[in-house]
């Protein structure tokens, strides 16, 4: 049973590019967290999906910043016009319908904009 | 805003217990207290989580005070493996299927050899 899957690992961008990074969740989960790690801070939420609905967004920067999760295929963070300061770690979680008081984490992926 | 105070670094020897403190003073009485970790460069782990009675799983023990304002996150014999940040979570109990978790600082816990 594969944990969540995140890719890519390590992403490189230079300024004003597009970066897109992807999360498929674990078999049977349909709710998926999308949270941002600045270096040295904590993780912040950004944003909670289910399968094609936004259910919460509030940590969601209003500009630059989509999220998805289609009915098929994994769940898409989206940023454009990337700038040095969106340089962090992305982490996905996923979890089940019901509450088992437990999301499992990808190992994240890693954007570098220069 | 998490809503929990926890020392910032704890430092422990290998194969003796480890008690890590949390304070939650503003908790209400739906909110779950969560625990979980990140070892360096990895996503965040869940350790474990309970609402009012104390709690035990192979990982670790929580223990929750009778007010609820504070908890302890007991390892029984730490490894250093366990050297990792833990994160003392306060969820809120929304009532829909948001489960999401707000993190603070965490405590970065050492182990020694």
């Amino acid at each position: 049973n594969a944990g969540v899957m995140q890719n890519p690992r390590h992403l490189v961008r230079r300024r004003g590019q597009e970066a897109r990074l992807r999360c498929s969740p674990m078999k049977g989960h349909s709710h998926v967290y999308w949270y941002r790690q600045l270096p040295e801070e904590g993780l912040k939420f950004m944003v909670y999906l289910q399968k094609e609905n936004i259910i919460d967004e509030s940590g969601m920067p209003k500009e630059r910043f989509s999220a998805e999760f289609p009915k098929e295929g994994p769940s898409i963070l989206r940023i454009q016009q990337v700038v040095r300061g969106d340089s962090a770690a992305y982490f996905c979680a996923s979890g089940p319908p019901e509450d088992t008081g437990e999301l499992f984490f990808g190992e994240g992926s890693r954007l570098t904009v220069l | 805003d998490a809503k929990t105070t926890q020392p910032n670094s704890m430092e422990s020897n290998e194969e003796e217990p480890v008690h890590l403190p949390c304070n939650h003073s503003t908790i209400s009485g739906t909110d779950y207290i969560h625990w979980y970790r990140q070892l360096p460069s990895q996503g965040p782990e869940y350790v474990i989580h309970g609402l009012t009675s104390n709690v035990n799983n192979r990982m670790a023990s929580l223990a929750i005070a009778e007010d609820r304002k504070s908890s302890t996150l007991i390892l029984h014999r730490a490894t250093l493996r366990d050297a990792a940040v833990y994160y003392c979570i306060r969820r809120r109990d929304s009532g829909g299927s948001n489960y999401k978790l707000t993190f603070g600082k965490g405590t970065l816990l050492t182990v020694n050899p």
